[in-house]
């Protein structure tokens, strides 16, 4: 899950197994939540999004869970691929003057081995 | 791509050089962002442009001066940077508040 120190977080799977990456937000008004991956080279890619009326969302292999009580956000990957090799970071926003404002976690790396 | 085309995708330059870096987005979308990703660290928000204006800069020393002349294009202007300075620049557009943000590839900036 994420860190405070300065170490980046490695989760290893193996190919096929499930994934979960975790994360603590910090900011109880925050009320809209993203998960990014970011491979090698690239810049962040939206994954999943969710809200804080919501607490469970699901997409295309990948399920967002949000526990505001205890401030945290988790990424379950099903079924996990090579191709999911990369960088997770998760986001909070509290902007809402016409923008968003994101803060990101430092970000966990995810190892998928064939 | 995304959608946000950043350029160049990497850049050396020396402490007593001017460069700059620059952004463009096709997305219709109304706010643009510059953020600096170092090793270990999180994502650092340096600027936010929403409907051209500058809306929020986060402490960030006056050797980055950013430029938003239209709502499709950002640029991030560097002089006299330093060694500390060398990173990953990324830029990102969003809709409106409460939505994501689409990032560029980055510009990766080495300062020698």
């Amino acid at each position: 899950g994420e860190s405070v120190g300065l170490h980046l977080p490695t989760l290893s799977v193996q190919e096929g197994d499930n994934s979960i990456i975790n994360c603590a937000y910090s900011n109880s008004a925050s009320d809209y939540f993203i998960w990014y991956k970011q491979e090698s080279g690239k810049g962040p890619q939206f994954i999943i999004d969710i809200r804080s009326n919501m607490d469970k969302r699901q997409g295309q292999r990948v399920t967002v869970l949000l526990n505001k009580t205890v401030k945290h956000l988790s990424l379950q990957i099903a079924a996990t691929q090579p191709g999911d090799s990369a960088v997770y970071f998760c986001a909070e926003n509290t902007g809402n003057s016409g923008y968003s404002t994101l803060t990101f976690g430092k970000g966990t790396m995810l190892l998928v081995s064939p | 791509e995304t959608g946000v085309t950043q350029t160049p995708r990497h850049l050396v330059m020396g402490m007593t050089n001017k460069k700059s870096l620059k952004c463009e987005q096709h997305l219709g979308h109304n706010a643009m962002y510059w953020y600096k990703q170092s090793a270990k660290k999180p994502l650092e928000l340096m600027f936010v442009y929403s409907l051209e204006e500058r809306v929020e800069n986060n402490s960030v020393p006056s050797r980055f001066s950013p430029e938003c002349p239209n709502s499709s294009h950002l640029f991030l202007h560097l002089h006299t940077l330093q060694p500390e300075d060398s990173a990953l620049y990324l830029c990102a557009s969003s809709q409106a508040a409460n939505y994501g943000y689409t990032f560029g590839s980055g510009t990766r900036l080495t300062v020698v």
